[in-house]
């Protein structure tokens, strides 16, 4: 079946460090991939996402490429800050038909100080 | 706007009684989905439905149930057979093309 693993966390980082938060999946067929993320006491909004090898997701200054080789979808960020604090959950999703389900990481929790 | 709306944002559940969720969506999307997330394990998928009157468990129905009886609604009943209710539940829609979008969440918890 499919799988999503992300690094252990949590991560706690200075404003205006790099940020890299891996990402690699176990998938049977071609997935789309996404990353998405959680303020606290909220709902999960999409960060972004790429359908198909190579592809690269970008959204606010952070990207993700799609790399089939390695089956991985890294989130990075050059300079991150206070407000990007929060969950982050990587999924995959692949269609079968008609019907379309996300598989999710156990997600990582990304905290910055100022 | 459009959106996603769940209510209550909190919910308390006494021992033995059951209580229903509510989800709306006026994205005129097709899909409809419920999660349960708990802390360090992610999202679960609990049902999904992809067309009204239609609908399918996920990988932790039990004690769980949904109707699907307007495009616009998905309501979720935790039902006194889930033993272990306390968790934070995601409501999501799609239109179909593999993206989901997320409503705000309820927490329920037991007293």
């Amino acid at each position: 079946g499919n799988s999503v693993t992300q690094m252990e966390g949590p991560v706690t980082l200075s404003e205006e460090a790099f940020l890299t938060i891996n990402c690699t999946y176990t998938a049977t067929g071609y997935p789309s991939l996404f990353w998405y993320v959680q303020y606290p006491g909220e709902g999960l909004q999409l960060l972004l996402k790429a359908t198909k090898a190579d592809d690269k997701g970008s959204n606010k200054g952070f990207e993700a490429t799609y790399r089939k080789e390695t089956t991985s979808f890294h989130l990075e960020k050059g300079s991150v800050q206070v407000s990007d604090s929060a969950v982050y959950f990587c999924a995959l999703s692949e269609s079968t038909g008609a019907n379309s389900k996300l598989t999710f990481g156990k997600g990582i929790t990304l905290s910055v100080r100022p | 706007d459009g959106g996603i709306t769940q209510s209550p944002k909190y919910l308390f559940r006494k021992e033995g009684q059951n209580v229903t969720l509510s989800c709306e969506q006026n994205l005129n999307h097709d899909a409809m989905y419920w999660y349960r997330q708990d802390p360090g394990q992610g999202l679960r998928l609990i049902y999904y439905s992809q067309i009204v009157n239609d609908f399918q468990k996920g990988d932790i129905a039990e004690g769980y149930s949904v109707s699907r009886e307007k495009k616009e609604s998905f309501p979720l009943t935790v039902t006194s057979a889930q033993k272990n209710p306390t968790a934070f539940y995601l409501c999501a829609s799609s239109p179909g093309l593999e993206t989901q979008y997320f409503g705000p969440g309820t927490r329920l918890l037991v007293l």
